[in-house]
């Protein structure tokens, strides 16, 4: 069980163009959603956290008018990422929690890659 | 902000010998994780430990945690091949404070 599916797992995009990433939950019901991003060869840094039903909480350096996110259900959250430039290249990675201490589970990743 | 490093970032080994990675984290922690990255794909769950001497062994895997030092290991034993990724721990606090640690490469050389 929890298992946590990411759509598209890969996807090109012009510059200055929007693409839109969905995360879901496929057996349980996340009432916390996180979103990362992983440059080639570094961790994983954290960009938003998001629950369900309420607006995300961006981390420091992240513009939230950049990189959208809606949580409108327990098994779905979407990333947009807005205007990407080829600097918002990376590998975008969700994570879904049941409840406020369970563990965290996460997707198999979003390759993003902007020409 | 809650730290942790992990160290080696980088470790070249031959099969058969064993070694052990280091994760240092810099406040509390409510549990530390340790997790497996393939090139190319997501994370995949090795251990969660959740107490102090917490030890946990899955295979040639073994990973321990030491609170009050701060300090999570994952030690090889008679490594092979297969086990050729990327090793991140995490901690895991109170709310939504989930940290990774800067990863090791590990590349097992025949």
């Amino acid at each position: 069980g929890a298992v946590v599916s990411q759509h598209p797992s890969w996807v090109i995009c012009k510059s200055g163009t929007s693409v839109k990433i969905e995360c879901r939950s496929l057996d349980f019901q996340a009432t916390t959603m996180f979103w990362y991003r992983q440059f080639p060869k570094q961790s994983l840094m954290l960009m938003a956290t998001s629950n369900e039903g309420s607006k995300a909480t961006y981390e420091q350096g992240v513009e939230k008018d950049k990189f959208l996110i809606n949580h409108a259900s327990l098994t779905l959250s979407t990333l947009t990422v807005t205007s990407a430039h080829p600097e918002d290249s990376s590998f975008y990675i969700c994570s879904a929690r049941r409840g406020g201490s369970g563990r965290r589970h996460f997707g198999p990743g979003t390759r993003l890659t902007v020409t | 902000e809650l730290k942790v490093e992990q160290n080696p970032l980088f470790l070249s080994m031959q099969e058969g010998k064993n070694y052990t990675i280091y994760c240092n984290y810099s406040t509390t922690s409510d549990r530390l994780y340790w997790y497996r990255q393939d090139p190319g794909k997501s994370l995949e769950s090795l251990f969660v430990l959740l107490s102090n001497g917490a030890v946990k062994q899955e295979g040639r895997l073994m990973a321990s945690l030491d609170t009050k030092a701060r300090l999570s290991t994952l030690h090889i034993t008679a490594a092979v091949h297969d086990l050729s990724a990327t090793y991140f721990c995490a901690v895991d606090r109170t709310g939504n404070q989930f940290y990774f640690g800067t990863g090791t490469s590990l590349t097992v050389i025949p």
